[in-house]
């Protein structure tokens, strides 16, 4: 079973601030198969970026990824209020088919 | 517009039963794989089931084997019945479009609430 461990858990900035957010694989995933979701307070799950660097439909160029092998990065280069939210990295594999990391909540400083 | 609407959440006891639905408007619903996903109260996400777009194979996390079943009709509906429910099983239940190269969710509905609870 693959397994995601994000870093850090939680990630507190300032608006206009770099923020990065880590998500390694406890073995080598294919880089097609890692995406990102940020979930907001109150709201479902939101796909911001798939096969770890292509931005989903509507998603601001704020938002990118980057990474290989284990190790994938999503960076938000200007952080805006209205990132307040939870992101996870997700990946596709075998048994269990999807898994998802825990988690980094970024908070507005 | 691409939209999800899940129901059929509600209270039901430790061993019983409930059917979660999921309508789907939008898109061609048949030319889609389709998931479930799950997030207990304060916690992370958990893929729990999908079902191809013919219906031809499904998968499911191990802990819900033999116990969960997704099913999907020809139309626009996903559903997943879900018996001998446990506590563990608490969670809001997420219907979830599975993109193309069916590797990631990228249409979400807004999910629908099962307590489990004596």
């Amino acid at each position: 079973e693959i397994v995601l461990t994000q870093s850090p858990g939680t990630l507190s900035l300032s608006p206009g601030e770099r923020a990065t957010l880590s998500c390694r694989a406890s073995q080598v995933i294919n880089s097609a198969f890692l995406a990102w979701y940020q979930q907001k307070p109150g709201q479902s799950p939101r796909l911001l970026i798939y096969a770890t660097s292509s931005r989903a439909t509507g998603i601001p160029d704020r938002f990118s990824g980057s990474g290989s092998g284990p190790d994938f990065t999503l960076t938000i280069s200007r952080l805006e209020p209205e990132d307040i939210a939870v992101y996870y990295c997700q990946q596709y594999g075998s048994s269990p088919r999807f898994t998802f990391g825990p988690g980094t909540k970024v908070e507005i400083k | 517009q691409v939209q999800l609407v899940e129901s059929g959440g509600g209270l039901a006891k430790p061993g019983g039963s409930l059917r979660l639905s999921c309508e789907a408007s939008g898109f061609i619903f048949g030319h889609y794989y389709m998931t479930w996903v799950r997030q207990a109260p304060g916690k992370g996400l958990e893929w729990v089931s999908y079902i191809t777009s013919s219906s031809s194979y499904a998968d499911y996390r191990d802990s819900v084997k033999g116990r969960f079943t997704i099913s999907r009709d020809n139309v626009n509906s996903l559903f997943l019945q879900m018996d001998d429910l446990r506590a563990d099983d608490t969670a809001v239940y997420y219907c979830a479009r599975t993109a193309a190269n069916g590797a990631h969710f990228d249409v979400w509905g807004r999910g629908t609430l099962v307590t489990v609870s004596s």
